[in-house]
């Protein structure tokens, strides 16, 4: 158990709809990343918080958006989803001092599995 | 190319062996290597790591070998079990903090 939690587990939604996908960090951690995995793209980085703030972004559709509380737990929000945007999301946070030398690992979730029909 | 799921690259082993997983990186500026597990229905699981100076470092048995020279990590399991079934990706990292994954490798383990 990497102490990373996700929820729902599962999600089975229709095209157009919109879903939230919620993460909680490890105790500690002041950093969430999100990712997807699909069965053709691996895992791709979508984008990553720090403390509230947005930190870095990757391959992020517009129709996704994410945030982090004062609480430090995150939520992944997909909208006018499509047949491709079922995948895997998973959620990782880490420390993220970006002190020089420092390793900063991700420990990751056990992810929300979404399957858009 | 590599690809995820029914296209990955594919070592079987028999219980017992040595395996190695190979992954070539990209970025000579990548400063930090991660090696990931990850279990079918599953996150992935952090194994190891190692700092771009060293060569290498071992774990509870596992051992990962860094060549800059040729942008190649490896990890090596030893005394392979069937719980080691699992999906093993690769990970550099360098300025951007953001670690950029490998494709992955599926290591079958036969009792």
């Amino acid at each position: 158990d990497s102490g990373v939690t996700q929820t729902p587990k599962h999600l089975i939604t229709a095209t157009g709809q919109r879903v939230t996908l919620r993460c909680s960090p490890r105790s500690g951690d002041l950093s969430v990343y999100w990712y997807q995995q699909s069965l053709d793209q691996g895992l791709q980085f979508l984008i990553q918080y720090y403390n509230g703030e947005e930190r870095a972004k990757g391959n992020i559709l517009e129709r996704f958006s994410a945030q982090q509380f004062p609480d430090l737990h995150s939520e992944l929000n997909l909208s006018s989803l499509e047949l491709g945007d079922s995948a895997l999301y998973f959620c990782a946070s880490s420390v993220a001092t970006r002190i020089a030398g420092s390793t900063d690992t991700q420990y990751f979730g056990p992810g929300t599995r979404l399957t858009v029909l | 190319g590599e690809s995820v799921g029914l296209h990955l690259p594919t070592l079987s082993v028999q219980e017992g062996d040595n395996s190695i997983i190979n992954c070539a990186y990209s970025n000579s500026a990548s400063d930090y290597f991660i090696w990931y597990k990850q279990e079918s229905g599953k996150g992935p699981q952090f194994i190891i790591d190692i700092r771009s100076n060293m060569d290498k470092r071992q774990g509870q048995r596992v051992t990962v070998l860094l060549n800059k020279t040729v942008k190649h990590l490896s990890l090596q399991i030893a005394a392979t079990q069937p719980g080691d079934s699992a999906v093993y990706f690769c990970a550099e990292r360098g300025g951007s903090y953001i670690p950029t994954f490998g494709r992955g490798t599926s290591l079958i383990v036969h009792p």
